[in-house]
């Protein structure tokens, strides 16, 4: 069966310094992989998606930014965060089929 | 921008009653899926319905869907505390899936 890893589950970060939150997925071969970030208490808006090593597409522009280095890996990166990049980042992978299957989530708090 | 936004943003029923959620989005779609999120945790997908079906049905969930009004709904019947959570809509088109705002239903006991 198929599962998705992130870590860290939470994360406090000063303002100005860098990100990295990694996100795995076992048990597949070549999902399409995403990014999306929650501010509290509302929706999911979508940050990168890649649909294979290498392939970053990008949504809103910020300051952050997203490799693939393996196929079952990406990473959601930045160089100096910003307070507003406080949230709740969630990865997905998508299959064949068109169902998301989501992480488990990591809360980001930037002081 | 957002596509898929629900309505309301937020609904408060009684343990057994029907809960009735709706969506709206702008522009052509795949299909249309309805995901659940219990506070702090992660997305968990509840249904499918593909741009050529008008219903779905799967245990207490039934799904509409109405092309030419660009709307769905979500309807719980006999709902539960334990269906206490916060439900989104999500367009799929290609390679992308556009979230809403999502609703917050709370089932009181």
């Amino acid at each position: 069966s198929q599962t998705i890893h992130q870590w860290p589950a939470t994360l406090v970060q000063p303002v100005g310094s860098p990100l990295s939150l990694e996100c795995t997925v076992e048990g597949t071969s070549n999902p399409n992989l995403y990014w999306y970030r929650q501010a509290a208490g509302r929706g999911l808006q979508l940050l990168f998606y890649s649909v294979g090593i290498g392939q970053i597409s990008s949504e809103v522009p910020q300051n952050l930014s997203a490799s693939r280095p393996q196929d079952r890996q990406f990473i959601l990166s930045s160089k100096k965060l910003l307070l507003s990049d406080s949230g709740f980042y969630l990865c997905a992978w998508r299959p064949l089929t068109d169902t998301q299957y989501f992480g488990p989530g990591t809360r980001l708090t930037v002081l | 921008s957002q596509q898929g936004e629900e309505d309301p943003q937020a609904l408060s029923i009684q343990e057994g009653e029907n809960a009735t959620m709706n969506c709206s989005y702008k522009t052509s779609i795949n299909n249309l899926q309805w995901y659940r999120q219990n506070s702090g945790r992660g997305l968990v997908h509840l249904i499918l319905i593909r741009s050529n079906e008008r219903e779905k049905h799967s245990g207490r969930l039934r799904v509409t869907l109405d092309t030419s009004k660009k709307s769905s709904s979500l309807l719980i019947t006999a709902s539960r505390a334990a269906d206490t959570a916060s439900y989104f809509c999500a367009k799929h088109n290609n390679n992308d899936m556009r979230f809403g705002a999502g609703t917050r239903l709370t089932v009181k006991p």
